[in-house]
């Protein structure tokens, strides 16, 4: 059975650095094809994916998001690790990581249950 | 921010039958690139419901079905039930000069009258 669980702080201020840990099991990111991905949702919107790191290293990032968010792994806790600088109220939101299906460009599946992060001084 | 499209809202009487559509472009849907469906109940994470324009993960209802068709990509619901009470999104995979990434749909309540 695959499971996701994501950790972080609850509330974190104006330009903090938000760093979120993603614990997983059922699966190895050292195994060919394997990635971890990131996605958020604001209170009442709509899903925004951030990021995503494979077995490989190859590390990939929302274009609009690129020059906030590094993506890391450790692959010997089952961990994946999201820091994003510069935090602001609208990054408020649900940050959820889940795993990207073996196919190219396919879907997430499953995901972890989220942590809301709250942006405020 | 989200460059796929879809209704903000459909309903429908339990029993019938409610599609929703999912808009895109040239450089996400028309480009070849898959669809994915997912339902979000209320409060809790996004579920996996239809991958790879069409195919359904086990244990999703026959209920649910996906198509896609040039720039755009639709999931329909049949027999209603009060249970598929929910948010669904489409997603796919965008590739454009300002870069590629995964993007999703702004996302449609589904209200079961």
């Amino acid at each position: 059975q695959i499971t996701l669980k994501e950790s972080g702080p609850t509330l974190v201020k104006p330009t903090q650095t938000l760093t979120l840990t993603c614990t997983f099991s059922g699966f190895s990111l050292s195994t060919s094809g394997v990635g971890v991905g990131w996605i958020r949702q604001p209170p009442g919107k709509a899903l925004e994916w951030l990021a995503l790191i494979y077995w490989d290293d190859d590390k990939r990032y929302s274009p609009s998001l690129k020059s906030r968010l590094t993506i890391t792994k450790d692959t010997s806790k089952n961990q994946v690790v999201l820091t994003m600088t510069n935090m602001d109220p609208v990054d408020t939101a649900t940050y959820y990581c889940a795993r990207p299906q073996q196919l190219a460009q396919g879907g997430f599946d499953p995901w972890g249950q989220g942590t809301l992060v709250t942006v405020s001084s | 921010q989200s460059v796929l499209t879809q209704p903000p809202s459909v309903s429908g009487a339990p029993g019938q039958r409610v599609t929703i559509s999912c808009t895109g472009s040239s450089s996400n849907i028309g480009a070849g690139y898959d669809v994915h469906w997912y339902q979000q109940l209320p409060g809790t994470a996004p579920k996996l419901l239809i991958y790879g324009n069409s195919n359904r993960p086990s244990g999703v209802p026959d209920r649910f079905s996906g198509s896609k068709s040039g720039t755009s990509a639709s999931l329909a619901i049949t027999g209603l039930q009060a249970e598929d009470e929910a948010d669904y999104y489409c997603q796919s995979y965008d590739s454009s000069l300002s870069g590629s990434g995964y993007v999703f749909g702004t996302g449609t309540k589904v209200t079961v009258l």
